[in-house]
């Protein structure tokens, strides 16, 4: 089946402007998440949404920074008044349930660059 | 929170060779530990897994050890080939918690 999709595949847009990213997980999973890959490093944890519970939202760096889920489908990660250090891969992953435990499988994620 | 640290940053071989990445944790209530594969430009890809109640899992020419006392996993990809070539990142995951915890990557080239 189709796995996690993710749009735009890459992004360029001027420092101060608001962005929107678009993630659709597996069909099934109830378990989102969203996580930042800046270059040559890791992946940082932002948010995590278990089907209609209140999201995790301990690993968002800031208040421009926030996420939203429609059920069980879509979400999108809107980062507000970007700035420079912004700049990174933004990771979508799905799973079946949110439990912790689960197999997590990414999308190829949006490529962010401010200037 | 938890913490995990992975060594070596990176890692270079000769085709036919073993490779092995370790990582440590902090938490011990951390109970599921992915090891995933990261091509230049590419999405992670699962590779092998592992959860608190098995000490070694293995799948072909890729195995992982779970050591819980000392809270410390490893990654063992023998017969390497240079398709192995890429970037190798550990996970942790908290029981109380669906999020993971990486590591901050190990760079393996394989020569031929």
């Amino acid at each position: 089946g189709a796995g996690v999709s993710q749009s735009p595949s890459n992004k360029v847009t001027e420092k101060g402007k608001d962005v929107e990213l678009r993630c659709d997980p597996i069909s099934g999973h109830t378990a989102l998440y969203w996580y930042r890959q800046r270059l040559g490093q890791g992946l940082e944890f932002l948010i995590y949404f278990q089907g209609n519970s209140a999201p995790d939202k301990s690993g968002l760096p800031s208040d421009r920074f926030s996420a939203e889920r429609t059920g069980e489908s879509v979400s999108t990660l809107t980062i507000q008044r970007t700035q420079q250090e912004d700049s990174a891969v933004y990771l979508c992953a799905s799973s079946v349930t949110g439990s912790s435990n689960q197999p997590q499988h990414f999308g190829d994620g949006t490529r962010l660059s401010i200037l | 929170g938890e913490n995990v640290e992975q060594h070596p940053s990176t890692l270079s071989v000769q085709e036919g060779d073993s490779a092995v990445i370790k990582c440590t944790y902090s938490d011990s209530a951390s109970n599921y530990f992915p090891w995933y594969k990261q091509e230049l430009g590419k999405r992670p890809q699962l590779i092998i897994d592992i959860r608190s109640n098995v000490g070694e899992k293995k799948d072909q020419r890729i195995a992982v050890t779970l050591n819980k006392t000392a809270k410390h996993f490893s990654l063992h990809i023998t017969e390497t080939q240079p398709e192995d070539s890429a970037v190798y990142f550990c996970a942790a995951s908290v029981r109380s918690q669906g999020n993971l915890i990486f590591g901050k990557g190990t760079k393996l080239s394989v020569k031929p």
